[in-house]
């Protein structure tokens, strides 16, 4: 079976521009979640989605925002892009969001350079 | 703040011995931890998890222990590979939030 899959895999972009980035959950996962992941650091959480809903939010500016498409995808839109935000996003699935034991399990991420 | 910790940026070890690594957490609303493996130009995988309400899980080589009081997990690789070398990320989540809490990671080098 197929695992999450994330595109594109690298993208170069300079400030000021929108950048679009997708993602494929497992098969039969309806919750998606993003991250952002700097050099040295632990990822961070951006986003949760669940049945095309936001069930969470960390704390990013209103540049980022997201939806969930009825087959259970995601894309993360980053508008007027930052220097700083040059980082590896990386989407996450679950089957649902919050339960006892809900693993979520990442895709291969997107790297990000903003110049 | 930093609610996940992992204190060791790296650890080395030879092949064949046990690997240990500690994780503390400082949100007592945690209540369901992970650890997860990522090589370099890869997404993190999933290695094993732990809820509060045990105090160990085992899976083949790989064993979490959660101590509640002390807030405190850690993952024991026996025996190591050198196929285990990668950067080791703990995560927690709890408390009605539904994002993973990481801390900085440790990387695992493993040598023959």
């Amino acid at each position: 079976d197929a695992g999450v899959t994330q595109s594109p895999t690298h993208l170069i972009k300079t400030r000021g521009q929108h950048v679009t980035l997708r993602c494929s959950p497992i098969s039969g996962h309806k919750s998606v979640s993003w991250y952002q992941q700097v050099l040295g650091q632990g990822p961070q959480f951006i986003f949760q989605y669940y049945e095309k809903e936001e069930r969470g939010r960390g704390n990013f500016p209103d540049r980022f925002s997201a939806r969930q498409f009825p087959n259970y995808s995601s894309e993360l839109n980053v508008n007027a892009l930052l220097l700083g935000d040059s980082a590896l996003y990386l989407c996450a699935s679950s089957f649902r969001v919050r339960g006892i034991g809900e693993t979520q399990y990442f895709g291969p991420g997107t790297r990000l350079l903003v110049l | 703040d930093q609610q996940v910790k992992q204190n060791s940026p790296s650890l080395s070890v030879q092949e064949g011995r046990i690997s240990i690594l500690n994780c503390d957490y400082t949100n007592s609303m945690f209540d369901y931890f992970l650890w997860y493996k990522k090589y370099p130009a890869e997404g993190p995988t999933f290695l094993i998890s732990i809820s509060s309400i045990k105090d160990k899980n085992e899976d083949g080589r790989f064993t979490v222990f959660l101590n509640k009081s002390a807030k405190h997990l850690s993952l024991h690789i026996v025996p190591s590979q050198p196929g285990d070398s990668a950067v080791y990320f703990c995560a927690a989540m709890g408390g009605g939030s539904e994002k993973l809490v990481f801390g900085k990671g440790t990387k695992l080098t493993v040598n023959p």
